[in-house]
């Protein structure tokens, strides 16, 4: 069982409407969770953290936390084609300095 | 804030000679670097952990005579890829955490160094 699971996409949004990236990890004690963005050739660009249950909203991001269920979920709203990348899941199984545990990543596209 | 680089941004180099990445946090101490390899449409590959002051810890199946990690400071990690051969080619991407100004440790990454061995 992969420890951190994302469908790979690709996933095709229109252009202003809402894009939903899911994420589910397997460890419990998780504490620390993650969305980056990567676009294509290269490296990741960290867009939004989360430590605790429910929803955190930053502009267009809102990242979403489910611990009972083992889930995180990130919304972007507005989409634009800029926001075109591969999205990946990444979870701390505390909140210091252990590596992180990443999803393979959902490849997004908007679609003007 | 919380701004890491790496250099060079591509290098290629000749099989059998080695190779030095530089990776820095600019604004922030790094108590922890981490290096990574990536290959085209794969997934990020974590190679190694480095501690400032400390031996780097090594993934299963990576190479620690071949890829020499160095953290020499709290700002300032070194990758040595030696003895190089094409199948290293890759895009290597190192990544740093500390306080960044905030009590959690947030991890960021640097640019990326394409490595191209002929």
């Amino acid at each position: 069982q992969k420890e951190v699971e994302q469908n790979s996409g690709p996933l095709s949004v229109p252009e202003g409407a809402i894009a939903s990236l899911n994420c589910t990890y397997s460890d419990r004690g998780s504490q620390s969770f993650f969305w980056y963005r990567q676009y294509s050739g290269k490296s990741p660009e960290l867009i939004m953290s989360i430590y605790s249950n429910g929803d955190k909203e930053d502009g267009r991001f809102t990242a979403q936390l489910n611990k009972a269920s083992q889930y995180v979920s990130l919304l972007i709203r507005d989409s634009q084609p800029s926001d075109s990348a591969t999205y990946l899941c990444a979870v701390n199984v505390g909140f210091g300095n252990e590596k992180l545990t990443f999803g393979t990543g959902t490849r997004l596209t908007i679609i003007p | 804030g919380a701004v890491v680089s790496q250099h060079p941004s591509w290098v290629i180099c000749k099989s059998g000679t080695s190779v030095k990445i530089e990776c820095r946090s600019l604004d922030f101490q790094a108590t922890t670097m981490f290096w990574y390899r990536q290959f085209p449409k794969q997934s990020l590959m974590l190679m190694a952990t480095s501690n400032e002051g400390s031996k780097a810890t090594y993934e299963q199946g990576v190479e620690k005579d071949k890829f020499l990690i160095n953290h020499a400071s709290l700002t300032l990690s070194t990758l040595t890829v030696t003895s190089a051969h094409p199948e290293d080619s890759s895009f290597y991407i190192c990544s740093a955490t500390g306080l960044a100004g905030g009590p959690t440790y947030e991890q960021y990454f640097g640019p990326g160094t394409r490595l191209t061995v002929t």
